[in-house]
């Protein structure tokens, strides 16, 4: 079974500054897909960014960008030029699977609670 | 599309009853899944369809739990019997399959929040 650890229950950062959240997981499988989603508070989890593990280069999406570490199964996100909308609740999940296959379930980590202060 | 929505938003029961929940989902995405999340934690797994098959079933989910999509659209889920323990979040996340072209990417609902006096 998957298993993702985020070891940093609460974080916080002044408006403007970078912050790093960081995830590590278990797996023996090859092939799998990595996420970060944002649950704002009150407010549906949407999707921050996604990661395929055969590329080796890491995705970047605007403010958001990931390191991966594939060998040290670590999966870090970096938040660029904080925002005050950037406070949520942030889960680093894993899924299975390979393209043009049917991938299962995706096991998400306890999350970040990220709070940007002005 | 209007996106994920669940029914209803909250729910306060006494332990003992029955209750069930309903998503419906993007009416393109062939998968449904149901999480579940308490305070302070991650959305945990609870089972997922592809079209009207149930897939898979958490093996820490009781016999109490059920679930159906009767016509792979909308999905029901049913506890019966109620615990306080049940007191959560209950997430809907609809996406396509993998195969399909999709990108494993979850969307989810506001979620169903239960609570069991």
């Amino acid at each position: 079974a998957q298993t993702v650890t985020q070891s940093q229950p609460e974080m916080s950062v002044q408006e403007a500054e970078t912050v790093t959240l960081s995830c590590t997981y278990d797996t023996s499988e090859n092939n799998y897909y990595l996420f970060w989603y944002k649950q704002p508070p009150s407010r549906q989890m949407i999707l921050v960014i996604r990661q395929e593990a055969y590329k080796q280069q890491n995705a970047t999406e605007n403010r958001f960008s990931v390191n991966f570490q594939k060998a040290a199964k670590s999966f870090s996100l970096k938040i660029s030029d904080s925002q005050l909308g950037d406070t949520a609740m942030y889960f680093c999940a894993f899924m299975k699977g390979w393209v043009n296959t049917n991938a299962g379930k995706s096991t998400f980590g306890d999350g970040t609670t990220l709070t940007v202060k002005p | 599309d209007t996106g994920v929505s669940q029914d209803p938003r909250h729910k306060i029961t006494k332990r003992g009853q029955n209750v069930t929940f309903r998503c419906d989902p993007i009416s393109e995405h062939n998968r449904l899944y149901w999480y579940r999340q308490t305070l302070g934690q991650g959305p945990e797994f609870l089972t997922y369809f592809q079209n009207e098959a149930q897939l898979e079933k958490s093996r820490l989910l009781s016999d109490r739990f059920s679930a159906e999509r009767p016509k792979g659209s909308f999905s029901t889920l049913e506890i019966q019997r109620t615990e306080q323990g049940d007191s959560a979040m209950y997430l809907c996340a609809s996406s396509y399959g993998l195969a399909g072209g999709g990108t494993g990417e979850l969307f989810f609902g506001e979620g169903s929040r239960l609570t069991v006096l």
